[in-house]
């Protein structure tokens, strides 16, 4: 079966921009997550959504937002770039029923300049 | 969640078994124990996940002992392609359903 998608792959956005990256999640996962890597931060959770609705939220600024659409697919959005914001953003998905067994996307790389 | 402490790194050599060991004194009841594996720029992969005693898959083994505060990771006959942060975790999925990374341990396999 067709793995978790996520585009685009490589993104290069100057400061100040915003920028939405997409992801597709595994036929039939209705849970998808949102996490940020960095080198010096690890990797770090931003959100969860689950059936349209955003069921966690890690520590990040309201810069970066999300939302899931009807067919599961979900998109997180950043606005007005900073320096900072260059990461990898992978996204996850899994059935309801599994704990903690996430299937990952290879992830977009976010560069900021 | 439990906290969790792993070795930040680990060397080896092809052939050899690798065991990597996890402590996670706050461990609760409906917690499970979930490991990783992450190549560079790629996003993490799930390889096990247990609760107690052994379990045994296609690619590794997980001991858990009976107090379950530990965990170790066991690869069998590593190769070069083995090198990667291996994490482990613990949680039960539940409220929080969010996955909370520790700096995880970073094999490296050598010919």
């Amino acid at each position: 079966k067709a793995g978790v998608t996520q585009t685009p792959r490589y993104l290069i956005k100057t400061r100040g921009q915003q920028v939405t990256l997409s992801c597709s999640p595994i036929s039939g996962h209705r849970s998808v997550s949102w996490y940020q890597q960095t080198p010096g931060q690890g990797l770090q959770f931003l959100f969860e959504y689950f059936s349209e609705t955003q069921r966690n939220k890690g520590n990040f600024p309201g810069r970066f937002s999300g939302r899931q659409f009807s067919n599961s697919r979900s998109e997180m959005n950043v606005s007005t770039l900073e320096l900072g914001d260059s990461a990898l953003y992978l996204c996850a998905s899994s059935l309801p029923s599994e704990i903690y067994g996430y299937t990952f996307g290879s992830g977009t790389r976010l560069t900021v300049v | 969640l439990a906290k969790t402490t792993q070795p930040i790194s680990m060397d080896s050599y092809e052939g050899q078994e690798v065991n990597i060991t996890c402590s996670h004194n706050n461990i609760a009841t409906n917690d499970y124990i979930t490991w990783y594996q992450q190549f560079p720029s790629q996003g993490p992969r799930f390889i096990i996940q247990g609760y107690k005693t052994k379990v045994t898959n296609e690619v590794a083994s997980l001991f858990i002992p009976a107090d379950r505060k530990s965990s170790t990771l066991s690869l069998p006959r590593v190769s070069l392609s083995d090198t990667a942060v291996y994490y482990c975790l613990v949680g039960d999925g539940g409220a929080t359903n969010k996955l909370i990374f520790g700096t995880g341990t970073l094999l490296a396999v050598q010919p």
